[in-house]
């Protein structure tokens, strides 16, 4: 069974404060992605990387993929309330996808 | 813009009533999910479908069921509800791309079994 950990959990901090997220396997996937869902709706996709190594920004959101494509990290410059909200990572392997469970990320004003 | 439609956001049912979710989609994707989502479990795979008729087990396929006769819907079926399917289910799709499988979400359907 493919399975993808997503460290912390929770994180709570203040404003303006950097953070990063984890997201690991020990297995290899085609592709991971970055998803973000607020409360009562879907997962939104916020980026997908593919190849090892690889970094992606998305404003002060900076996604990496790790060389061997088993992980992934997400770091938040400045963290603003906006930012609050549920991080997913997944991984595509053959048809599947397969998600973390999460890191839930509060951002205090 | 992609567009993952499932056909109510909250449902109440009874214990052994069957329950119907539907999911449209209308990017003429190949893939299609159906996940539960629970407090500390995360996003669970119950059934996924990559074409018209075929169907996949997930993670946790036990006490559903599930039908794709056109491809832009999937329905997942609960047979007969219990209180422990209590829930948020999500529908999602994805187009065949090997090396960039991306999913689109629905909204969500809460789920409350009493």
């Amino acid at each position: 069974t493919q399975l993808l950990e997503q460290s912390p959990q929770f994180l709570s901090i203040q404003e303006g404060e950097n953070l990063t997220v984890y997201c690991n396997s020990s297995s290899v996937f085609s592709s991971l992605q970055w998803y973000r869902q607020e409360p009562g709706e879907g997962p939104v996709l916020l980026v997908t990387v593919v190849t090892g190594g690889e970094v992606k920004k998305l404003k002060r959101l900076t996604f990496q993929f790790g060389d061997a494509r088993k992980d992934s990290s997400l770091h938040i410059t400045a963290a603003q309330p906006g930012d609050t909200g549920l991080y997913l990572c997944a991984g595509a392997s053959h048809d599947k996808i397969i998600f973390g469970k999460g890191t839930r990320l509060h951002i205090l004003p | 813009d992609v567009k993952v439609t499932q056909s109510s956001r909250y449902l109440v049912k009874r214990t052994g009533e069957k329950v119907f979710l539907e999911c449209v989609q209308d990017m003429d994707h190949e893939n299609m999910f159906w996940y539960r989502q629970d407090p500390g479990l995360g996003l669970r795979l119950i059934y996924f479908s990559y074409d018209v008729k075929m169907k996949e087990k997930g993670d946790i396929p036990e006490g559903y069921s599930v039908s794709r006769e056109k491809k832009e819907r999937f329905s997942l079926i609960l047979e007969s509800a219990s209180t422990n399917q209590t829930s948020m289910y999500l529908c999602a799709s994805s187009a065949v791309w090997i090396m960039n499988t991306e999913a689109f979400f629905g909204q969500g359907t809460r789920l409350t079994v009493v």
